[in-house]
């Protein structure tokens, strides 16, 4: 089974609008991490927001946000004010377990900003 | 400061042939990761440092490829007797003691003819 479930190969949104990228993941372990990595054509993983499975708050990150629903298992990460440099791939990615673990990564998904 | 750097950027080897890829973490950084991405693909684990010990060698496809951290800083994944199929690019990645989040270099894309 995928542990990581991205099921939006492609996103399309204007300039300055809000985009939502969708997440579902699949664990038992009740400690995991889910991240969020935005992947330019220049091809570095680019680190943009974490939450942990025990945060009691959503976490957000100056344009992002990330709309955790633990008991459907999803991780959404929410893009205000869209700009274009945003265009890029964007990766979900999970570490199970607490302490320093591989991660697994979703397939992704390409947006792109249009003007 | 300085970010988790890779070299070399692009390979082109030919089928058969040894290649041995770099990895420079942030300084003080020490944990490691190397992750490898197929076309199209998200990063798929190959193996964990920490300081020199590799603690995780699950993901090596084989036992052709081999990563080493002698010192507990640089890094080196090597790829023996290279085929089409390990064409990709390999990600490498640290973290510190206290924080999970892992910082990635800007990879090195291997195309082995």
């Amino acid at each position: 089974a995928q542990k990581i479930t991205q099921t939006q190969p492609g996103m399309f949104v204007q300039e300055k609008e809000a985009v939502t990228l969708d997440c579902t993941y699949d664990t038992s372990d009740p400690s995991y991490g889910l991240f969020w990595y935005k992947q330019p054509s220049s091809g570095e993983m680019i680190f943009l927001i974490y939450q942990g499975s025990y945060d009691q708050q959503n976490a957000t990150e100056g344009r992002y946000s990330l709309n955790f629903q633990k008991a459907r298992k999803s991780a959404n990460l929410v893009i205000s004010a869209s700009q274009l440099g945003d265009s890029a791939m964007y990766f979900c990615a999970m570490r199970e377990g607490s302490g320093f673990q591989k991660l697994v990564f979703g397939t992704g998904t390409r947006l792109l900003v249009s003007p | 400061g300085a970010g988790v750097s890779q070299s070399p950027r692009y390979k082109v080897a030919k089928r058969g042939q040894d290649v041995a890829l770099r990895c420079d973490p942030i300084s003080g950084h020490v944990s490691l990761f190397w992750y490898q991405q197929a076309l199209g693909q998200g990063p798929e684990f190959l193996t964990y440092f920490q300081n020199e010990a590799q603690l995780d060698k699950s993901g090596l496809p084989s036992d052709r490829f081999f990563a080493e951290r002698p010192e507990g800083s640089v890094s080196t994944l090597k790829i023996q007797r290279t085929q089409q199929e390990d064409s990709a690019v390999y990600l490498c990645a640290s973290s510190t003691q206290d924080q999970e989040t892992q910082y990635f270099g800007p990879g090195t894309r291997l195309l082995v003819l």
